[in-house]
Parts: structure tokens; C-alpha cells; sequence
């Protein structure tokens, strides 16, 4: 089982603040990934990493960008946080050569 | 056609019996299968994996596998008040590192 880890595990924030939310993994994985979920909804996976320098976007279009500097840190950014990005974002990683993800308690984000 | 589908429920089952929740999917190049499950407002939990057609136990748990029908369900046998959750099908997408999930089987066990 990983330890992947998310800060803040809560955030309330104005319309307008860039903001960015943290995920790190001790478990040496290269792959992670960033999940979008909605209450009651499915996952939508936004962005994923296979390594180091390594990003691209997952399925659902959104407007934060990601960075793979280090192994272990996967960080989620939002220049300009709206009202629609109100949701909680998971965070994911995975082994080389596995599928099976395992998730970080998540950030819940709410944006006045 | 949604990839990966699931009944949304709720599955509402009296303590002690088999829950069954069922999946099916449209990628018939899909080679892995996971079941987690989601209490409200956490994260998603790895119950099982499987790959193979069959059954595959763990516990309480046996997850069946049927690639040619496209079919993937999850057996929870005396099932528990604390297993009321949301239960997602999650199935690797076309050979890439992806996994597409269902939107979930809420599970409602009543004692």
C-alpha cells in the first residue's frame, strides 16, 4: 500500500487566487495522476505523469497545470481559481509496470 | 456508451447477505479489473484486482471476471453495515496506464 499524502486537505478561497495543491508519495512510484470528483459523481482523471519531466492531460479538460520535478511530488496548480473548480481533486500513484493506483485522502476546494 | 458502467443504485441489502454489484465495460482490448470502494467523502480503497476470467477470492470478497461478455462484478458475502459505501469499477483503458472508472454502485447495508 502507498503513502501518498495531500495538503491542504481543505482549502476556501477567493474567486481569483492562484492557488496549489500539494500531493506527495514516498513509495518511489513513477506514475501519479490528479483526479477530478464532483459529490455523488466519478472520478475524472485531469492530469498524469509517468516519470519525472513527464506530464500530460487526462480526459477531462481543465484549466490547472501540473509539475513533475521530482519523483515523489506532483504538485496541482490553478492560476485563477473560479467558482467551477469547486470539487475535490485525488491525487493517485501507481509502480512502474503496475495499474493498480492507490489515492491520497484528497483536497476538498471550495472557491467564493 | 459510457466506457465503464455501473448501476447507480442504492443495492440495499439486509446484514448478513451476498451483495452483488456489477460492471460492464466497452474496451474489449481491457486487460485489468479493480474494485475499490468510497465512503462519503474520502478517498477510493483497492478491495481487488483481477485479470483473468473466473473468480478470484479474498476474504468476504470474490470479484468474477468475464472478458467476452464484458463483465466484471463484485460478490461481498455477509455483508456488514460497515460495508455501506460506494463501490467503483475501474478498468485499464487500451493499453495505456489509464484507468477509467465507473461513476459507482452506492451499497446501503441495513441491520
Amino acid at each position: 500500500e502507498a503513502d501518498i499524502y495531500q495538503t491542504p486537505r481543505y482549502l476556501v478561497i477567493g474567486t481569483g487566487k492562484k492557488i496549489t495543491l500539494e500531493c506527495s508519495q514516498t513509495m518511489g512510484h513513477d506514475k501519479m495522476y490528479w483526479y477530478q470528483q464532483d459529490p455523488g459523481m466519478e472520478l475524472h482523471l485531469i492530469h498524469y505523469s509517468y516519470g519525472v519531466n513527464s506530464t500530460e492531460k487526462g480526459d477531462l479538460s481543465s484549466e490547472s497545470t501540473v509539475s513533475r520535478i521530482r519523483t515523489e511530488h506532483f504538485p496541482l496548480t490553478l492560476e485563477s481559481a473560479r467558482p467551477s473548480h469547486t470539487s475535490q481533486y485525488l491525487c493517485a500513484s501507481s509502480e512502474r509496470g503496475q495499474e493498480t493506483q492507490y489515492f491520497g485522502p484528497g483536497t476538498r476546494l471550495l472557491v467564493l | 456508451q459510457k466506457e465503464v458502467e455501473q448501476n447507480s443504485g442504492p443495492l440495499s441489502v439486509p446484514e448478513g447477505a451476498i451483495a452483488s454489484l456489477n460492471c460492464t465495460y466497452s474496451d474489449r482490448g481491457s486487460q485489468s479489473f479493480f474494485w475499490y470502494r468510497q465512503y462519503s467523502g474520502k478517498s477510493p480503497e483497492l478491495i481487488m484486482s483481477i485479470y483473468s476470467n473466473g473468480d478470484k477470492e479474498d476474504g468476504r470478497f470474490t470479484a468474477q471476471l468475464n472478458k467476452a461478455s464484458q463483465y466484471v462484478s463484485l460478490l461481498i458475502r455477509d455483508s456488514q453495515p460497515s460495508d455501506s459505501a460506494t463501490y467503483l469499477c475501474a478498468v485499464n483503458w487500451g493499453g495505456y496506464n489509464k484507468l477509467i472508472f465507473g461513476a459507482g454502485t452506492r451499497l446501503a447495508v441495513h441491520p
